[in-house]
């Protein structure tokens, strides 16, 4: 069973440096979404792709959060100049949807991000 | 603009209780509304998901939950509780704009079960 995998599982970093993280959704999904999950908290939109374009952003994406989803497939989350208020799990998830309303989607195991 | 409101940060019952999670929700438009739970560092798994038809739906884990337009309520419950049943759980409405289907969570609720 190939479900959404999500890597690095943790990452603990200190505060400025840049991060990255990387989503390989459920093959042959065609959307891709971003939330992020503080403690105590429900996870929070932050983006979302159909096939490789990047449709909505949330305001909660500052500009030194950037994603990505070359050809389609995987996609990178960047965070850079990483901030304390950064630490969170960042979900990933996918679905398989050609325009009905109706949709699944899938999450993977999230990366945990703690910032020093 | 859609929201969900989930009552009560955490729940305690018995092994062998009823569990009760409760859920209201707000949606200008008819409202897709999802449970998931969470494992501790784990992702989300969907418990159950409805969508139209019946307003009783049946999900994993011997858990359903009802749909009640008039109470805007979407209330998870599970007969029995079982210790493998301790998680969080959140539910979500879908957020439709633009053609998509963002997920709006509730802050969850932290289910323990004790012996």
């Amino acid at each position: 069973d190939t479900g959404v995998s999500q890597n690095p599982r943790h990452k603990i970093t200190k505060r400025g440096q840049n991060v990255t993280f990387r989503c390989d959704p459920i093959s042959e999904h065609n959307r891709l979404y971003w939330y992020r999950q503080t403690l105590g908290q429900g996870p929070e939109f932050l983006t979302y792709f159909q096939n490789e374009a990047q449709l909505e952003k949330s305001r909660l994406l500052s500009d030194r959060f950037s994603a990505e989803r070359p050809k389609g497939s995987f996609s990178t989350l960047e965070i850079q100049r990483t901030e304390q208020g950064d630490s969170a799990m960042y979900l990933c998830a996918s679905s398989l949807n050609f325009g009905q309303v109706q949709e699944t989607q899938y999450f993977g195991p999230g990366t945990r991000l703690l910032v020093l | 603009a859609q929201s969900v409101t989930q009552l009560g940060s955490h729940v305690s019952v018995s092994e062998g209780a009823l569990v009760l999670l409760r859920c209201n929700y707000s949606s200008s438009v008819p409202p897709y509304l999802f449970w998931y739970v969470q494992y501790p560092n784990q992702g989300l798994q969907l418990l159950l998901k409805y969508t139209t038809g019946a307003t009783l739906v049946k999900g994993i884990n011997g858990f359903e939950a009802e749909f009640k337009k008039s109470e805007t309520s979407f209330h998870l419950t599970k007969p029995s509780a079982h210790m493998s049943d301790a998680a969080e759980y959140f539910c979500a409405v879908r957020g439709f704009s633009g053609g998509y289907n963002k997920l709006i969570f509730g802050a969850g609720t932290r289910l323990a079960v004790h012996p």
